[in-house]
Formats: structure tokens, sequence, C-alpha cells
């Protein structure tokens, strides 16, 4: 396979639920990302992994839980979610760390979450 | 605050030439992005821009103008296939991307 890889591509879990999401690149990049993606609302940054280092928005609440084992993969575990917490989650990854200016991200087509 | 604005939808019609507006407020500048996102899949890079001035990439231009917070994406020859949100990024001084909200494209025949 090419490029990054999300699984699942769609998760239906309730809110006492503990789930995980998966992804992988294997595009040999240095720095990997998880963005939540919501109806008509801007990219909101969650996680950045970047050169064995972790940079995460101190926005984003603790029932999320990022982990980076090596620089392919990263996940995303989830644990008693909200319904509000029902979005696209996108990993994506990049050849510069996340202070190169024109790294350009490369997404994976994204896990659809629903918190019932 | 730093803000991205870009219009919600457009529409335009097959064959045509569209343009899709970016105004930007960020606290600093270190480069502007286009994605394209078709519906349920990844967003794609489209282009970059860091200097003022056009880049054109086949039917896809961008352009810049730092001094003035601007940016567009101009699509030409407009194909059904381009239906797709666009999403357009900044990079502020702090290398943080900045996203809108993406502008959705629907092409008609």
């Amino acid at each position: 396979e090419t490029g990054v890889t999300q699984t699942p591509r769609h998760l239906v879990m309730g809110m006492t639920n503990k789930k995980s999401l998966k992804c992988e690149q294997h595009l040999g990049h240095n720095a990997m990302y998880w963005y939540k993606q919501s109806a008509k609302k801007p990219l909101e940054l969650m996680f950045v992994y970047s050169l064995e280092e972790r940079v995460e928005n101190n926005s984003v609440p603790s029932r999320f839980s990022p982990e980076c084992p090596n620089s392919s993969h990263l996940f995303l575990h989830l644990h008693t979610l909200q319904p509000e917490d029902s979005a696209l989650y996108l990993c994506a990854s990049s050849q510069g760390g996340f202070s190169s200016g024109a790294n350009v991200l490369t997404f994976g087509a994204g896990s659809r979450l629903t918190v019932l | 605050g730093q803000n991205i604005d870009q219009p919600t939808e457009m529409t335009a019609t097959e064959g045509a030439i569209v343009q899709i507006n970016c105004t930007y407020q960020t606290s600093g500048f270190n480069g502007l992005f286009w994605y394209q996102q078709h519906a349920g899949e990844a967003p794609t890079f489209l282009s970059y821009n860091v200097l003022d001035g056009l880049e054109e990439k086949g039917r896809f231009s961008s352009f810049l103008s730092r001094s003035k917070g601007y940016s567009y994406l101009l699509l030409k020859e407009l194909q059904m296939k381009d239906s797709a949100s666009y999403l357009c990024a900044v990079k502020d001084s702090n290398y943080q991307l900045i996203w809108g909200a993406g502008t959705k494209l629907i092409i008609k025949p």
C-alpha cells in the first residue's frame, strides 16, 4: 500500500465504549498528525508527532489519547466520548517536521466516527 | 484572533472559469496552502504560495498578496470532477496551520 491508510473508515460507538483509530503511512515521512473535521468548520489540529516530539492542542479533551509507537504508525484512543465528538478524524503525515515552512500534508481518507 | 475567510459555497458551469477567494488575518505569515477535498475522500495538496504573485499549475492557478492578506484559487476549463471542497490554510509565525472552513464548489453541466 502507498500513502496514508486509516482504519476503520467508519465507527459507531456508545459513550461508554473504548475504541481506537489507526493510521499508517508508507511515505517515510517524519511527522504525523491527527485532525478533527466537523461539517462547515475549519480543520482542528488535535495532535502532532514530529521527530519524536509530541505537540498537542490544549483544547482537546483528555478522552482522546494519541499514541505513536514509531514513525509510521499513529493511533487515537477513544474513551467515554460525547455525541459532539462525532466527526471525521483525519490523519496526515509530512516529510518536514511540524515547524517546516513548506511541508505539504498528505492526508488519509479519514475515519467517520458516530457517538450515540 | 486568527481567522481565514472563504465563501461557503460557489456554483459554476462546466467549461467556465471560477475564482475562489481567501482572506486571512494571522499572527505572521509563513506560506499559504490550497487543498482539494472530494466528498468522502482525503484532502489533497494543490498549491503553496509564500511570495506575492501568481503560481500556475495546469488548469489551476493560485495568487497571493501578502500586503492585502488575500489569495485566490483560479480554476479554468472547469470539469465535473472539479466539484469538491477547496480548503485555504495559512502558516502563522509559529508555523501553525490556520484553516478556513472550506468552499464547496458545485459544477453544473
